[in-house]
């Protein structure tokens, strides 16, 4: 079965800081893996996802990059933090579209 | 367009109620997700749905494949259920879950 790691667990940044948010998985081979955020009081949103080494498909434009550099590990990253930022953070993977695994996100506050 | 849309929003019960909640979709689906967030964020995989019906202990989630529309039930409700309860599509053709918005649960003693 997969699992999926994600780290850390809470984060409190300042504003015009740099953000990297690691996720890895175990148990799978080239996953689809996706970066959502959920802002305060609001379902969660598709940032990126990424279907291969290298692939990186953008759903939004923000502040935010995103990275895969092998492939059971997607890295979310910004140069400088804006208040806007702040959210949970989940990071998932699925195999073919058809059952999906979940980190325990990540809380981000920007100060 | 991929939409998924839960029903309701907050939902407000007492302990030993029986508990709905709805979810439906707009297109084909390759699978329906079930989720629950505790208060600290994490997110917990209840269910993962095609056809049918699928029973957890207390928890049941039925999905009609036809009405585009599933339900997730809590029998015997208790307050340790209060948590956000979250569907999400895996639409069929595309390679990114769909999440609803979400259903707060509060369950009183």
């Amino acid at each position: 079965s997969q699992t999926i790691h994600q780290w850390p667990a809470t984060l409190v940044q300042p504003v015009g800081s740099p953000l990297s948010l690691e996720c890895t998985v175990e148990g799978t081979s080239n996953p689809n893996l996706y970066w959502y955020r959920q802002a305060a009081g609001r379902g969660l949103q598709l940032l990126f996802y990424s279907v291969g080494i290298g692939q990186i498909s953008s759903e939004v434009p923000q502040n935010l990059s995103a990275s895969r550099p092998q492939d059971r590990q997607f890295i979310l990253s910004s140069k400088k933090l804006l208040l806007s930022d702040s959210g949970f953070y989940l990071c998932a993977t699925s195999r073919d579209g058809y059952e999906a695994f979940f980190g325990q996100g990540t809380r981000l506050t920007v100060v | 367009k991929n939409e998924v849309e839960q029903s309701p929003q907050n939902l407000t019960a007492q302990e030993g109620e029986f508990i709905t909640i709805n979810c439906s979709y707009s297109v084909g689906i390759s699978a329906l997700h079930w989720l629950q967030q505790h208060p600290g964020g994490g997110i917990v995989s209840l269910f993962m749905l095609s056809s049918g019906k699928k029973k957890h202990g207390r928890l049941i989630a039925t999905i009609n494949i036809q009405e585009k529309h599933s339900s997730l039930h809590i029998t015997a409700s208790h307050p340790r259920d209060s948590a956000v309860y979250i569907c999400a599509a895996s639409f069929q053709g595309a390679q990114k879950l769909v999440f609803g918005q979400g259903t707060r649960l509060t369950i009183n003693p």
